[in-house]
């Protein structure tokens, strides 16, 4: 099983629609996360961080539940420019938390 | 803005050369790292480095070395390039810390012939 696990997609939505993404772990000792997007030939950049219970930010909303070891990211109000992957990261425990341990990412295509 | 700066967008190679990616960063990070993104495999770590002169092998380090010679800079070696070495390759760095996240250059996209 791999550390950090993400549902490929691809999501297809209309503009507009609400989308949500769900990213697991499985290191329980992990502390911070974080979203990331990532355009087609281009490099991952930084979406949100989430450190606590969650973070929002405009049309953006990322939720941590570590209970269940799982983040997600909730996008409303989906605009052409979302589509995108969507790339999930884990940060490691103290002993080992210089590096993210990454998910494969999430296809988003929105369309008109 | 921290930039993460990549010596090339666009390389290409031929099989058995020995090739250098460079990475260079503007931000004083302690920590830098290398991987490689190909389709369905998501972004697998080469290799890192946490201090000046240090190095530790990521998930894939066969085929590859690194050299660290000043904070700044992270350079990517491969030794004889193979045609399975074509990919895309990403630098990244990050401060110290849990809460600190990874800044990307813009990769390097690598053809071996």
């Amino acid at each position: 099983r791999k550390e950090v696990e993400q549902d490929p997609g691809p999501f297809n939505v209309p503009e507009g629609a609400t989308v949500a993404f769900n990213c697991t772990y499985s290191n329980s000792a992990s502390q911070s996360f974080f979203w990331y997007r990532q355009d087609c030939r281009k490099e991952p950049k930084l979406l949100m961080s989430v450190y606590s219970s969650g973070n929002e930010d405009g049309r953006f909303t990322a939720q941590l539940n570590r209970a269940s070891q799982y983040i997600s990211l909730l996008i409303r109000d989906s605009k052409l420019s979302d589509s995108a992957t969507y790339l999930c990261a884990a940060k490691g425990n103290a002993g080992n938390n210089r590096k993210l341990i990454w998910g494969l990412g999430t296809s988003l295509a929105v369309n008109p | 803005d921290v930039k993460v700066t990549q010596s090339s967008r666009y390389l290409v190679k031929r099989t058995g050369e020995k090739v250098f990616l460079e990475c260079v960063q503007d931000m004083d990070h302690e920590n830098m790292f290398w991987y490689r993104q190909d389709p369905g495999l998501g972004l697998r770590l080469i290799y890192f480095s946490y201090d000046v002169k240090m190095k530790e092998k990521g998930d894939i380090p066969e085929g590859y070395s690194v050299s660290r010679e000043k904070k700044e800079r992270f350079s990517l070696i491969l030794e004889s390039a193979s045609t399975n070495q074509t990919s895309m390759y990403l630098c990244a760095s990050s401060g110290g810390g849990l809460g600190t996240e990874a800044f990307f250059g813009q990769g390097t996209r690598l053809t071996v012939v």
